[in-house]
């Protein structure tokens, strides 16, 4: 596609559901970026995949969140039993492998209610 | 590890005038890449302006440029002839290529008619 898609855009969830997040990225991008962004904060990295392998997982928070990336191209975040600090932005973005651009999705902002 | 500090939560410019946004940043790398990305309230993060550290000449793109001091590790957006759309969020970046990309905190920016 022309750019990178997430879906859905919106997403309301009653505390202790379990939501999952959609990225599409830019056609031929390897590299696939998850960001979470609390309101009036800046994105914090959640995780990174190369292709379809996790090369970093670091910024999850707990082990309730879980990426995955299974044929390198779509990716989907996972978020089981959501709290209520789980409420953000959640941003995916691509770049080629050795690019020096990541280009970003519009997002989808996630509310537990 | 690297950190991206922007000590100005919010600033506020006249039309048609210049304003500069500050941002400093940690790393013990050599190579890297600075960027200024804008977040209107859509939330799609839009790259402003891109920085190569190996380069000594600050970056330009039409009535945006930076300020890039490599040894004080400081990299300033000035926006020139300031307009209406410029208002937004402007996030400073850092990126060691093949790795995660650190956000500052952020600046708002509000453009008075």
């Amino acid at each position: 596609g022309a750019g990178v898609s997430q879906s859905p855009r919106y997403k309301v969830a009653k505390r202790g559901q379990d939501v999952a997040l959609r990225c599409d990225p830019i056609s031929g991008h390897v590299s696939l970026f998850w960001y979470q962004q609390a309101l009036g904060q800046g994105p914090e990295f959640l995780t990174y995949f190369q292709n379809e392998a996790q090369l970093d997982k670091s910024g999850l928070p707990s082990d309730r969140f879980f990426a995955e990336r299974p044929e390198g191209s779509v990716s989907t975040l996972k978020i089981q039993r959501t709290q209520q600090e789980d409420s953000a932005v959640y941003l995916c973005a691509s770049s080629i492998a050795q690019g020096v651009e990541a280009f970003f999705g519009q997002g989808t902002r996630l509310t537990v209610v | 590890a690297q950190t991206v500090t922007q000590s100005q939560p919010e600033m506020s410019v006249q039309e048609a005038e210049t304003v500069t946004l500050s941002c400093t940043y940690d790393t013990s790398e050599s190579d890297y890449y600075l960027f200024w990305y804008k977040q209107p309230p859509s939330r799609q993060m839009i790259l402003v302006i891109r920085q190569e550290a190996y380069k000594q000449q600050n970056a330009t793109e039409n009535r945006f440029s930076v300020n890039f001091q490599k040894a004080a590790k400081s990299f300033s957006l000035k926006i020139s002839d300031s307009q209406l759309g410029d208002a937004a969020m402007y996030f400073c970046a850092y990126w060691k290529r093949a790795q995660k990309l650190v956000f500052g905190q952020g600046t708002r920016l509000t453009i008075n008619p």
